[in-house]
């Protein structure tokens, strides 16, 4: 089935500095969404894109869809301590119109360390 | 409050003991659907359902069974439990078909022994 590479898997860094992760696929996806995992908690979805070349923030994040429809990547700017966490991206099913269908594919993940 | 509930959140159990983690939403939405959740896999998707009575697989459905005999309850059941099954998993649901959107439960940590 589809696939998504995540990278890096885990980053170490020192609060106020900006972080980048990025995710890639083999095969184009409709739609990319970036998810937060908190230690011991379930993923919280942080942004969700829809048309190629899309650029959306929220707060200090941003996130973009690549124009291949191909990759993804999520920028956090300023690092804070609460930013710890495991950072997933999802897409939905190319298969699928109108983001129907069910089926959603994850990456590895990318594990954040920030340190104070 | 909107929540999406599972139990037990953490489960010992021996090889061959049938189990079943539930899973509950208070939202009304149509969709539900399970993962489990292992290192440097990601989550992946075990079973989903469209609605009430409607479920498919996912990508790693093998040794689970899934059934929707009402909206609000989502349970997931090893019939025999096998040392590669401990896994954390993760119930989530979602409104209508919007599937892009999913609000996922705490988790349930199953060890398999």
């Amino acid at each position: 089935g589809q696939q998504l590479n995540q990278s890096p898997q885990s980053m170490f860094i020192q609060e106020g500095e900006d972080v980048s992760m990025n995710c890639t696929s083999s095969s184009i996806f409709n739609t990319w969404l970036w998810y937060k995992q908190d230690p011991g908690e379930g993923p919280v979805l942080l942004i969700a894109l829809y048309k190629a070349g899309e650029l959306t923030s929220n707060g200090r994040l941003t996130a973009q869809f690549g124009i291949t429809r191909k990759d993804s990547f999520l920028n956090i700017s300023a690092s804070i301590p609460s930013d710890v966490g495991i950072y997933f991206c999802a897409g939905t099913d190319p298969n699928m119109i109108y983001n129907q269908g069910g089926k959603l594919i994850f990456g590895q993940g990318t594990e954040l360390s920030v340190k104070p | 409050e909107a929540q999406v509930t599972q139990n037990p959140r953490y489960l010992i159990t021996v090889t061959g003991k049938k189990l079943t983690v539930t899973c509950s939403q208070n939202m009304n939405h149509e969709y539900m659907s399970w993962y489990r959740q292992d290192p440097g896999l990601g989550l992946r998707q075990i079973y989903y359902s469209m609605n009430v009575e409607v479920t498919d697989k996912g990508d790693v459905p093998e040794g689970y069974k899934v059934s929707r005999k009402e909206k609000r309850n989502f349970p997931l059941i090893l019939e025999s439990p096998s040392p590669n099954q401990t896994s954390l998993y993760f119930c989530a649901t979602a409104q209508g078909a919007r599937t892009d959107t999913q609000y996922f439960g705490p988790g349930t940590r199953l060890t398999v022994l």
